[in-house]
């Protein structure tokens, strides 16, 4: 079973600051998907960026990277010159490839603030 | 197109009742995903539907069930009402069966918040 571990709760950063979200991540398979969705308080779960396992090369969406550090098992977002529509949840998502059936295993989360 | 819609939006039910919750996938989706999100145990999967077949389940009682129509169209239905079955259940959609190696992504639904009393 796959297991992902986010351990900030909460964190705030300041309006075009840079910020980084941690994820770690337990898992015995070789190939996957890790994922970072936003949640603001619409509720809905949006897609922020997205990363195979089997690629070295980290993934990048406009203001959004990763830092995938596959031995260790860790995968950081970082969001760049933060804006005030940043302010949601963030979780970190685990899929196993193949066989992984488009089941996530989500982390618990970290609450983003942009203060002005 | 259309995302994926999720019906009813809140929902009050009375502990004891059952409920049905319904979700339309994206048009061409065939795999829907289930998920209960609540404070204290976050984001669980309850089950994934891929052409009308249940391909996983996560670890939840019976009363959690599910099912798809062959328009890929999904149902939950929950039995016997619990005050602990309060939670916002989020539906999500893929276009690829999630079996490949094919570039995945799961569109997700803005939830059935349900209030158990």
């Amino acid at each position: 079973a796959q297991t992902v571990t986010q351990s900030q709760p909460e964190m705030s950063v300041q309006e075009a600051e840079t910020v980084t979200l941690s994820c770690t991540y337990d898992t015995s398979e070789n190939n996957y998907y890790l994922f970072w969705y936003k949640q603001p308080p619409s509720r809905q779960m949006i897609l922020v960026i997205r990363q195979e396992a089997y690629k070295q090369q980290n993934a990048t969406e406009n203001r959004f990277s990763v830092n995938f550090q596959k031995a260790a098992k860790s995968f950081s977002l970082k969001i760049s010159d933060s804006q005030l529509g940043d302010t949601a949840m963030y979780f970190c998502a685990f899929m196993k490839l193949p066989g992984g059936g488009n089941k996530l295993t989500f982390g618990t989360g970290t609450q983003l603030k942009v203060e002005l | 197109k259309a995302g994926v819609t999720q019906t009813p939006r809140y929902l009050i039910k009375t502990r004891g009742q059952q409920v049905t919750l319904s979700c339309s996938p994206i048009s061409g989706h065939r795999s829907v995903s289930w998920y209960q999100q609540t404070p204290g145990q976050g984001l669980q999967f309850l089950f994934e539907y891929f052409s009308e077949t249940q391909r996983n389940k996560g670890n939840f009682p019976g009363r959690f069930s599910g099912r798809q129509f062959s328009n890929s169209r999904s149902e939950m239905n929950v039995s016997t009402l619990e005050l602990g079955d309060s939670a916002l259940y989020l539906c999500a959609s893929s276009y690829h069966s999630g079996q490949g190696a094919q570039n995945t992504e799961a569109f997700f639904g803005q939830g059935t918040r349900l209030t158990v009393v």
